[in-house]
């Protein structure tokens, strides 16, 4: 069956950096696109960035725009997102989901917390 | 301040019809399709409709659908205590080399 396994969360400084990795199985991984997607807490959902199947195409948020990496290994079934300079306001659980028209599936999300 | 609106709460009783609205714009919902998202607390969201108005395998009937212009709405006809969650619209949007936009989320209560 589908699964997407985050990792790579935990807590970091201000200005520091994170690199979270998304592990798929279940499906053919290099035919879908991606997004990142965070949650703050309490809050609600607001979409980080996409990859296209080939990693050619990517687009962030203002908020993470120049900041944030979006990437991908087709070999490894793998998505990644590298943060710098990570800010307060980046505290949030992150989750990856593969796009099938909408998010149809979804990983657990890894908490990520930025704070001194 | 989300791209998307929506009302923050929504509430019924059990066997009730409720609708929640989701309002957008030319550049997202007015030309592209809304998708709908269910989260329970604590969990992943999860796909409720796609395209506007089609069910995922295994979402009950009693969830729907619709879109007209830069509107969209989610009706749930015969409400159970299970449907108590957060749902969320959201739709591509054209402008600024294509990104994916949501609603703020609006928070059902089962009376």
């Amino acid at each position: 069956q589908v699964q997407l396994v985050e990792s790579g969360g935990g807590l970091v400084q201000p200005g520091g950096s994170l690199r979270l990795s998304c592990a798929a199985s279940g499906f053919t991984f290099s035919g879908y696109y991606f997004s990142w997607i965070r949650q703050a807490p309490g809050k609600g959902l607001e979409w980080v960035s996409y990859i296209s199947s080939s990693g050619d195409y990517t687009n962030y948020a203002d908020s993470v725009k120049g900041r944030f990496t979006i990437s991908r290994d087709n070999a490894r079934s793998s998505l990644y997102l590298q943060m710098n300079s990570l800010r307060a306001e980046d505290t949030a659980v992150y989750y990856c989901a593969r796009e099938s028209g909408g998010f149809d599936s979804w990983g657990q999300g890894t908490l990520v917390i930025v704070s001194s | 301040q989300s791209v998307l609106t929506q009302p923050p709460s929504a509430s019924g009783t059990p066997g009730q019809r409720v609708t929640i609205s989701c309002s957008g714009s030319s550049s997202n919902i007015g030309s592209n399709s809304v998708n709908w998202y269910q989260q329970v607390p604590g969990t992943a969201p999860k796909l409720l409709i796609d395209s506007n108005n089609q069910r995922p395998s295994g979402v009950p009937d009693r969830f729907s659908g619709s879109k007209s212009g830069t509107s969209a709405s989610l009706a749930i006809s015969g409400l159970q205590s299970e449907d108590e969650a957060d749902y969320y619209c959201a739709a591509w949007d054209a402008s600024l080399n294509g990104l994916w936009v949501f609603g703020g989320g609006t928070k059902l209560t089962v009376l």
